[in-house]
């Protein structure tokens, strides 16, 4: 069975940098056959595809967000990780890290998900 | 980069059939997906592609595509299928890596 789960700080101050990492269980993060992605959802509101990477480390930005975020891939330890820097309160969100396949457009598997809030 | 859209609410009477929809110039080109989110939970796929449907996802959940309007149709509205529904589908209008997701419909059941 295939599985995701975030983990991280869940308080981050001001101007600060977000860090999170998603573990990924029941397979490889090598495969060829799938990007792994970021997704948040601010408190109330909709989702926001953040961005994704292959685990050749190739990586696609929300062009929204593209100056400030960094996605990285450690295929030996299974896992990808997002860097979001000079946050601001408008960053307090739930993130997701999901699967999508390369030929597709869709997320499936997805993590629990995990809050992170920006204040000081 | 091009933009999803889709009704805020909507509602079903309990049994009753209910269409949601998504609209946008990139689903003339891309396939959209769909998905259920319960309050406090993960969202779950629930239709992807031209016909796919995620292994225990009830039949009752459909999709169609036609033009620039993608829907998922709901045959016979369960209580539990009270949700916030999302559609998600590339960016027809820039790079096509780029993903991006509608704001989604807030399902009642009544």
């Amino acid at each position: 069975q295939v599985q995701l789960q975030e983990s991280g700080p869940g308080l981050v101050k001001p101007s600060q940098t977000l860090s999170l990492t998603c573990s990924f269980s029941g397979g490889s993060i090598s495969s060829r056959d799938y990007y792994w992605s970021w997704i948040r959802q601010s408190p109330g509101k909709g989702l926001e595809w953040i961005g994704y990477i292959y685990y050749t480390g190739s990586a696609y930005y929300n062009p929204s967000l593209k100056t400030r975020v960094t996605i990285s891939v450690d295929t030996s330890k299974n896992q990808f990780s997002l860097r979001l820097n000079s946050v601001t309160a408008a960053d307090t969100a739930v993130y997701y890290c999901a699967r999508a396949p390369r030929l597709g457009n869709w997320f499936d598997p997805w993590g629990q998900g995990t809050l992170v809030t920006v204040s000081s | 980069s091009s933009e999803l859209t889709q009704d805020p609410a909507v509602s079903v009477a309990l049994g009753q059939t209910v269409k949601i929809t998504c609209q946008g110039d990139s689903l003339r080109s891309y396939f959209a997906s769909w998905y259920q989110q319960k309050p406090g939970q993960a969202p779950l796929l629930v239709f992807y592609g031209k016909n796919n449907r995620p292994s225990g996802i009830p039949d009752r959940f459909s999709g169609s595509s036609s033009g620039n309007t993608a829907s998922l149709t709901i045959t016979g509205a369960q209580a539990e299928d009270e949700a916030d529904y999302y559609c998600n589908s590339r960016d027809g209008s820039g790079d096509r890596l780029n993903l991006l997701f509608a704001g989604g419909t807030k399902l009642t059941v009544l």
